[in-house]
């Protein structure tokens, strides 16, 4: 039960684009259309910011968007913001009705 | 209001149990998966449990079998987390969430701290 392969950290300025990747196996990301994607500020609780691989909960901005090829997922943050820095985690569905989290991203808006 | 309030962490020695909470309200708690997730210091996230709607099947991450059990009451709108055996490294802050395939609602946690 490892958890999915997140980068540790990645950067961009105001206005530019960013994606997140996150890769797991034929029995989770690769299997099931339920990839999700949280933004986690510090001190607070997760947020979730995409669901079912493309989905966007309301309220949500639509600079927001999420893919899936194959065993990677990704996340696209476009146009940033200053408010965007936060620790994003993917997760998926997976065999034995469990589910699983990547190790996590510290974005960092510079 | 539209919530989950988890309640009942503290300090507690290796070695010792606690019970966990989570109170749900705003929504038909009965039509829904529930899961525990927890957050070690400074560390990811970790799903630990989740409960189907009737409780009649349990799902665990490898660490905790046979030390916790998750359970839910329908008619007390509750979900719970019996942890027994703690040890140091389930300190954590501990969050359920409402959802199996993809938790979306969640609450604000509550911290485990296990230590002597």
């Amino acid at each position: 039960q490892s958890a999915l392969t997140q980068p540790g950290s990645v950067s961009g300025s105001p206005g530019q684009s960013i994606t997140i990747s996150c890769t797991g196996t034929s029995s989770d990301v690769g299997a099931y259309n339920f990839v999700s994607w949280y933004q986690q500020h510090p001190g607070k609780a997760p947020k979730v910011m995409i669901y079912d691989v493309t989905n966007r909960p309301s309220g949500v901005s639509n600079r927001f968007s999420g893919s899936k090829s194959g065993n990677t997922a990704s996340l696209t943050i476009s146009g940033l913001q200053a408010e965007d820095e936060a620790d994003y985690y993917c997760s998926s569905y997976s065999s034995s009705s469990t589910l699983r989290f990547g190790g996590g991203t510290k974005l960092t808006v510079l | 209001e539209v919530q989950l309030v988890e309640s009942g962490g503290g300090l507690v020695q290796p070695g010792g149990s606690l019970r966990l909470s989570c109170a749900a309200s705003g929504f038909t708690f009965s039509s829904f998966w529930m899961t525990w997730v927890r957050q070690a210091p400074g560390k990811g996230l970790e799903w630990v449990a989740n409960i189907n709607l009737d409780g009649s099947e349990k799902n665990y991450v490898d660490s905790v079998k046979g030390r916790f059990t998750i359970s839910r009451d329908n008619d007390k709108n509750s979900l719970y987390l019996q942890m027994n055996s703690l040890r140091a490294e389930d300190t954590a802050v501990y969050y359920c969430a409402r959802g199996q395939t993809r938790p979306a609602l969640w609450g604000r946690g509550t911290l485990v701290t296990v230590s002597s």
